[in-house]
């Protein structure tokens, strides 16, 4: 158990679905994380937020939309995504200027 | 373009032996540099860190040597154990108050018994 807890662990989804991706931490941090990684590449910082407010969009594509209600809690909208967007999606939190600490992520499969 | 760099996607290590993982970086503004480790299934740990003020740091079995003028940093675990079996990524930040980590691609190493 690491504190970053994510939801689902898998998805399947078509090229026209509308679906989110949930993560939640329990360790009291108040910056959280949106990570992609993809087949052979390295770890791709998507979004930080800091005290629920955004301070790095990684230039990502629109059809990601992220949401930040509070510290605790973290969203990843997703929505008409290409099969190229299929890959693992990792949360993340930490304190201020602290190490990460990773939630297990989601298995993505667009068709 | 790649700023850190594992050049060697796989390793295999006997038990009780050393394994050497490394890790070159191309950004001269990197000051502060991490060893993560991942199993499957699940998402990356820390595992430990150097900072560009330093040329070691040893924690246990894990030590990570950084040479500057090489841009070049290396993991050694000794002796390997069969739960060390993982990727290892790579990481590097620009001033140790940024939270923007740049990885490397990872290194899948594999403990033989």
């Amino acid at each position: 158990e690491t504190g970053v807890t994510q939801t689902p662990r898998h998805l399947v989804m078509g090229m026209t679905n509308k679906k989110s991706l949930k993560c939640e931490q329990h360790l009291g941090h108040n910056a959280m994380y949106w990570y992609k990684q993809s087949a052979k590449k390295p770890l791709e910082l998507m979004f930080v937020y800091n005290f629920k407010e955004q301070t790095e969009n990684n230039s990502v594509p629109s059809r990601f939309s992220p949401e930040c209600p509070n510290s605790s809690h973290l969203f990843l909208h997703l929505h008409t995504l290409q099969p190229e967007d299929s890959a693992l999606y990792l949360c993340a939190s930490s304190l201020r200027l602290g190490k990460l600490f990773f939630g297990s992520g989601t298995q993505l499969s667009v068709l | 373009d790649q700023q850190v760099k594992q050049n060697s996607p796989s390793l295999s290590v006997q038990e009780g032996r050393i394994s050497i993982l490394n890790c070159d970086y191309t950004n001269s503004m990197f000051d502060y540099f991490l060893w993560y480790k991942k199993y499957p299934a699940e998402g990356p740990t820390f595992l430990i860190s150097i900072s560009s003020i330093k040329d070691k740091n040893e924690d246990g079995r894990f030590t990570v040597f950084l040479n500057k003028s090489a841009k070049h940093l290396s993991l050694h675990i000794v002796p390997s154990q069969p739960g060390d079996s993982a990727v290892y990524f790579c990481a590097a930040r620009v001033n140790f108050g940024n939270e923007k980590l740049t990885f490397g691609t990872g290194t899948r190493l594999t403990i033989i018994p």
